[in-house]
């Protein structure tokens, strides 16, 4: 099993509408995630991160499930701006990322 | 401020070439990071430094690939000789603590022939 797991997707949303997706990982003594954004041929970029139970930024929410090790990205209101790639990344000594999730948001 | 900064932003050689990939990360920023990502892999860690010591090469694929961090505001990932399974996007990335956030550089895209 890999460290953190993601649904590759794509998850393709008209505009407006409600997304969430998930990241699983494997080290229950994890206890820092980050959401990274990143865009087609550019660098990852910081969204948003969690240190406890979730963040909130905007139409942006994160949340973390360490019971059943798990943490969310939830967007409200999708713009075609939204649409990336969007990576998650367990902390700890190092940052280990998943794959990545493929957010497309239609007009 | 200025961000992390790497160079060459694309890199084309031929395979057996010396290829060396550079960054200067955020000033003031303790930890540095050197990332491969690919289509197949993913974003993977290849190295990472704090106070320019290297903490953990686990993650460097073969005797092929070295990185150096000389100073604070800069360091260097070598491949020597290059393979075309070295094609790919190379990150470099800082932050100021671990765990912390990671801030990333525009990447070099490397392409072996």
């Amino acid at each position: 099993r890999k460290e953190v797991e993601q649904d590759p997707g794509p998850f393709n949303v008209p505009e407006g509408a409600t997304v969430a997706f998930n990241c699983t990982y494997s080290n229950s003594a994890s206890q820092s995630f980050f959401w990274y954004r990143q865009d087609c041929r550019k660098e990852p970029k910081l969204l948003m991160s969690v240190y406890s139970s979730g963040n909130e930024d905007g139409r942006f929410t994160a949340q973390l499930n360490r019971a059943s090790q798990y943490i969310s990205l939830l967007i409200r209101d999708s713009k075609l701006s939204d649409s990336a790639t969007y990576l998650c990344g367990r902390g700890g000594n190092k940052l280990v990322f998943g794959a990545g999730t493929i957010l497309r948001v239609k007009s | 401020d200025a961000g992390v900064i790497q160079s060459p932003r694309h890199e084309v050689t031929e395979m057996g070439q010396e290829v060396t990939l550079r960054c200067k990360p955020i000033s003031g920023h303790d930890y540095l990071f050197w990332y491969r990502q690919t289509m197949m892999r993913g974003l993977e860690l290849l190295i990472y430094f704090n106070n320019n010591v290297p903490i953990d090469d686990s993650g460097m694929p073969e005797d092929r690939f070295s990185a150096k961090m000389p100073n604070a505001s800069f360091s260097t990932l070598k491949i020597q000789p290059s393979e075309p399974r070295d094609s790919a996007v190379y990150f470099c990335a800082s932050s100021l603590a671990q765990p912390h956030e990671q801030f990333f550089g525009p990447g070099t895209r490397l392409t072996v022939l």
